[in-house]
């Protein structure tokens, strides 16, 4: 089945910098990829994500790469702000069994 | 809109001992999931429904936990008898279709069931 690995497993950031955060999968056949953003005491919550066709997708300060060949994708996230702190995970989903599998997450602080 | 409910939201039993969780997923939303999330990792799903109908339970340790979505709607999640090991957050989601290979078919997440088994 599918394997998704994500690095690095903690990420500190000065405010207004810029974070990004990577991630590998096993499945030459998974073609969707979300990534979560989860707060302190909350669920998940869907950000942003990409499927196979298209190499790249922007949403205000966040946008996702993907590299079908590499296997790998990543989320940058450019003029970080307090309210991005939180633990992020990517995700990957194949057609062959149609489940979405999680990273082990990204910790980010923005340091003030 | 009303988001994923779930209750209760924190819960210490002992080991043995058995626990139940209650999730109300988005209204109109036909699929619903629990996913199992152990600190410093990421959600693992324990079952999936469409409807009333079990699509996917290949993940849930069905010697003690089990789920049931008898109406279509809400959905219970016990474990009995619970193991240290069980300790994790339980999350619901939910989401209209049953397939991620439909664009805009986004998981919905509750805020989740915190277990701690001692």
């Amino acid at each position: 089945g599918e394997n998704v690995e994500q690095h690095p497993s903690t990420l500190s950031v000065q405010e207004g910098d810029s974070a990004v955060i990577k991630c590998t999968y096993s499945d030459s056949a998974s073609n969707y990829f979300p990534w979560y953003k989860q707060e302190l005491g909350k669920g998940p919550q869907l950000i942003i994500d990409i499927r196979s066709n298209v190499g790249e997708k922007k949403d205000q300060r966040i946008a996702v790469t993907l590299n079908k060949t590499a296997k790998h994708f990543s989320l940058h996230i450019t003029e970080t702000q307090p309210e991005d702190s939180a633990v992020y995970f990517c995700a990957a989903s194949s057609p062959r069994d149609d489940k979405i599998i999680f990273g082990k997450g990204t910790r980010l602080h923005i340091l003030p | 809109e009303a988001g994923v409910a779930q209750s209760p939201r924190y819960k210490i039993i002992e080991k043995r001992q058995s626990v139940a969780f209650w999730c109300n997923p988005i209204s109109g939303h036909a699929t619903l999931y629990w996913y199992q999330q152990i600190l410093g990792q990421g959600p693992k799903l324990l079952i999936q429904f469409q409807n009333n109908g079990v699509v996917d339970d290949s993940q849930l340790p069905k010697d003690r936990f089990s789920a049931e979505r008898l109406k279509g709607v809400d959905s219970t999640l016990k474990i009995q008898p619970a193991k240290l090991e069980d300790s994790a957050v339980y999350l619901c989601a939910s989401s209209i279709l049953y397939s991620q290979k439909i664009s805009g078919n986004t998981i919905y997440f509750g805020e989740g069931s915190w277990l701690t088994v001692v």
